[in-house]
């Protein structure tokens, strides 16, 4: 079985500052992995995802993602934060198998930006 | 344009009557899914459909149902609306490898 815990259900960060939300993923094999962000009153929008290949994963909106398989880790930065990036970002994750996969999702973690 | 769109967006009803929440998508995607979310939650998967006729519970039990009658559609029906159902709900389709999910915008459900 599959979990995520995302360290720190609330971030706020400075305008201009770097922004850094945790994700660790428990699961018996890598699995594929994904960031979400979720603004107020929408459907969750796809930032980034790791399947294979490079680990460091560039996604929209200025940020990345690296995948460190030794600490079972997909933490997502932005070197600078903007007003615009407030919102709730869920991690999530999925089998590698190709296999009509489920996300199982993060409890989420809401990012405030101060001006 | 290829999209995922849910109606309505919202609805606030009272206790007891039918509501059917639908879910269109334009993607041709073979798999949908419906996800059920309280405010400041995480997601939790409600049901799911891997094509036409394809129906599965998911990991959240829900008094909902749902149907899948043509693969652009997958509307979720609550037969007796009770205020424990208030919640957002969620639909998201995805290719048949399933690797990456598209959301739709939500319904926000308020039974009083």
């Amino acid at each position: 079985a599959q979990s995520v815990t995302q360290l720190g259900s609330h971030v706020s960060v400075s305008e201009g500052a770097l922004v850094l939300l945790r994700c660790n993923y428990s699961s018996s094999v890598p699995p594929y992995l994904f960031w979400y962000v979720q603004y107020p009153n929408q459907g969750l929008q796809l930032l980034l995802k790791y399947t294979t290949g490079a680990t460091l994963v560039k996604g929209i909106n200025g940020f990345e993602a690296e995948f460190k398989k030794s600490e079972t880790s997909f933490h997502l930065t932005k070197p600078s934060a903007h007003m615009s990036d407030a919102a709730e970002y869920f991690c999530a994750v999925s089998p590698n198998n190709n296999a009509g996969n489920m996300l199982t999702f993060g409890g989420g973690t809401r990012l405030m930006v101060k001006p | 344009e290829a999209d995922i769109y849910q109606t309505p967006r919202y609805l606030v009803i009272g206790t007891g009557k039918k509501i059917t929440l639908e879910c269109s998508q334009t993607m041709g995607h073979d798999k949908m899914y419906w996800y059920q979310q309280d405010p400041g939650m995480e997601l939790h998967l409600i049901h799911y459909s891997y094509g036409v006729n394809s129906t599965e519970k998911g990991d959240l039990s829900s008094e909902s149902t749902v149907s899948r009658i043509r693969t652009e559609h997958f509307p979720l029906t609550l037969e007796s609306a009770r205020p424990s159902h208030t919640s957002q709900y969620l639909c998201a389709s995805s290719d048949a490898q399933g690797n990456e999910q598209f959301f739709g915008p939500g319904t926000r459900l308020t039974v009083l």
